[in-house]
């Protein structure tokens, strides 16, 4: 069945400390990825996507992720997290042909002083 | 900026009572889409609209209705209301083709 799968549901970081969060994907054909993330209480909010080109993309609060196609992933990176950045993340795929977003299970991170 | 806007923000309902959620998108966007979050759940894809015509639908259940109006803004019908309908909805909006989906801050759901 097509999917997307976040492999880490809850990580726990010091500040200053570096984030990598997993997100693959099992659809075929042309996909757009995001990551959101969603502070305690609130909406969604879009961090980062990948469309089409430099794989690498760089999105809000000094957030990037990587596309690579060959594995099916699109992994979530920070250098230095920061207490602000507790929140549960979210993979999304979108099919090029569809609208709906397909999100991954989420994953829980807490940064602590 | 203009955000997407959803009415109203919280609401409580007994079983087998209906529910209707409003969902008022960023001006310009054409499309709308909702979403289910279980608590603890990841948001599930329920039904999109595109100019005023559905344009994809996931797991909604049949007791539930949606609509997109001339407006552009969308409600949810939500009958026969049970205990697993409690949840958050999302509505998100988007430019047709653009495809960042931008989400509004939700409607909290909880059936008695």
């Amino acid at each position: 069945a097509q999917s997307v799968s976040q492999h880490n549901h809850h990580v726990i970081l010091s500040e200053a400390a570096s984030l990598e969060l997993g997100c693959n994907y099992s659809y075929g054909g042309t996909v757009n990825l995001f990551w959101y993330v969603q502070y305690p209480g609130q909406h969604l909010q879009l961090l980062l996507k990948y469309f089409s080109g430099d794989p690498l993309v760089k999105g809000i609060k000094g957030f990037e992720a990587e596309f690579i196609k060959s594995k099916f992933s699109f992994n979530l990176r920070k250098p230095s997290v920061q207490w602000s950045d507790t929140a549960e993340y979210f993979c999304a795929v979108r099919r090029n042909s569809g609208y709906a977003l397909n999100f991954g299970k989420g994953t829980s991170l807490l940064v602590t002083p | 900026a203009a955000g997407v806007i959803q009415s109203p923000r919280h609401l409580i309902k007994e079983k087998r009572e209906t529910a209707t959620l409003k969902c008022y998108p960023i001006p310009r966007h054409d499309t709308v889409y909702w979403y289910q979050q279980g608590p603890g759940q990841d948001p599930q894809f329920l039904i999109s609209f595109y100019e005023k015509m559905q344009s994809d639908k996931g797991s909604i259940p049949d007791r539930f209705s949606a609509q997109q109006f001339s407006d552009y803004h969308s409600e949810l019908n939500m009958s026969s209301l049970e205990l697993g309908d409690s949840a958050l909805y999302f509505c998100a909006s988007s430019l047709e083709g653009y495809g960042e989906q931008f989400f509004g801050p939700g409607t909290r759901l909880t059936v008695l």
